[in-house]
């Protein structure tokens, strides 16, 4: 079974740009969660998609959004890019589902994001 | 606010040395807990987890972990590490929220950075 994709592995922007990233989950894996990596905060939680509807939301500013769509892929999409962006960012899947207590995440090899 | 807390933050140790790293995390509730590797250039990958039932569990490359309850805690361990075993651990913890509901967030831990010399 194929794992978790990431596409673009590597991206340069500058401030101000805007940048979309996108995950493929695992065959048959209904959520995805994205998180942040960087040196100094280590692995931050930014959003959880079910079945195309957000379920649970990080501490991040309304510039990080993110979308599901029917097949269970997923786009994030960080506006306005600021250096502090810059970071590691990896995508998980599971199976999900309502009552899914026993879940286990997934990760795929995350996209590298340089803003200059 | 939820936390999980890695006491090790740099762990260097000799081949067939043994390995404890600690985890800790606060939330009164019921959780999920993994410890998750990462090796130098590779993704993350998961190395054990817990749900329920017997607290000390067994993962890959024969790394096992305890949840001990009473001290919110699930401290990795490993009898003889490898120079393979050179990699970046993190504890994390997943919520259960009310009514058995999975939050879908993992909250981790800084990481314990473990370099084994040959």
């Amino acid at each position: 079974k194929a794992g978790v994709t990431q596409t673009p592995r590597y991206l340069i922007k500058t401030r101000g740009q805007q940048v979309t990233l996108s995950c493929s989950p695992i065959s048959g894996h209904r959520s995805v969660s994205w998180y942040q990596q960087t040196p100094g905060q280590g692995l931050q939680f930014l959003f959880e998609y079910f079945s195309e509807t957000q379920r649970n939301k990080g501490n991040f500013p309304g510039r990080f959004s993110g979308r599901q769509f029917s097949n269970s892929r997923s786009e994030m999409n960080v506006s306005t890019l600021e250096l502090g962006d810059s970071a590691l960012y990896l995508c998980a899947s599971s199976l999900g589902g309502s009552g899914t207590i026993t879940d286990t995440q997934y990760f795929g090899p995350g996209t590298r994001l340089t803003v200059l | 606010a939820q936390s999980v807390s890695q006491h090790n933050h740099h762990v260097i140790l000799s081949e067939a040395a043994s390995l404890e790293l600690g985890c800790n995390y606060s939330y009164g509730g019921t959780v999920n807990l993994f410890w998750y590797v990462q090796y130098p250039g590779q993704h993350l990958q998961l190395l054990l987890k817990y749900f329920s039932g017997d607290p000390l569990v067994k993962g890959i490359k024969g790394f096992e972990a305890e949840f001990i309850k009473s001290k919110f805690s699930f401290n990795l361990r490993k009898p003889s590490v490898q120079w393979s075993d050179t990699a970046e651990y993190f504890c994390a913890v997943n919520l259960i929220g009310r009514g058995s509901s999975n939050t879908g967030k993992l909250i981790f831990g800084q990481g314990t950075t473990l370099q084994v010399k040959p």
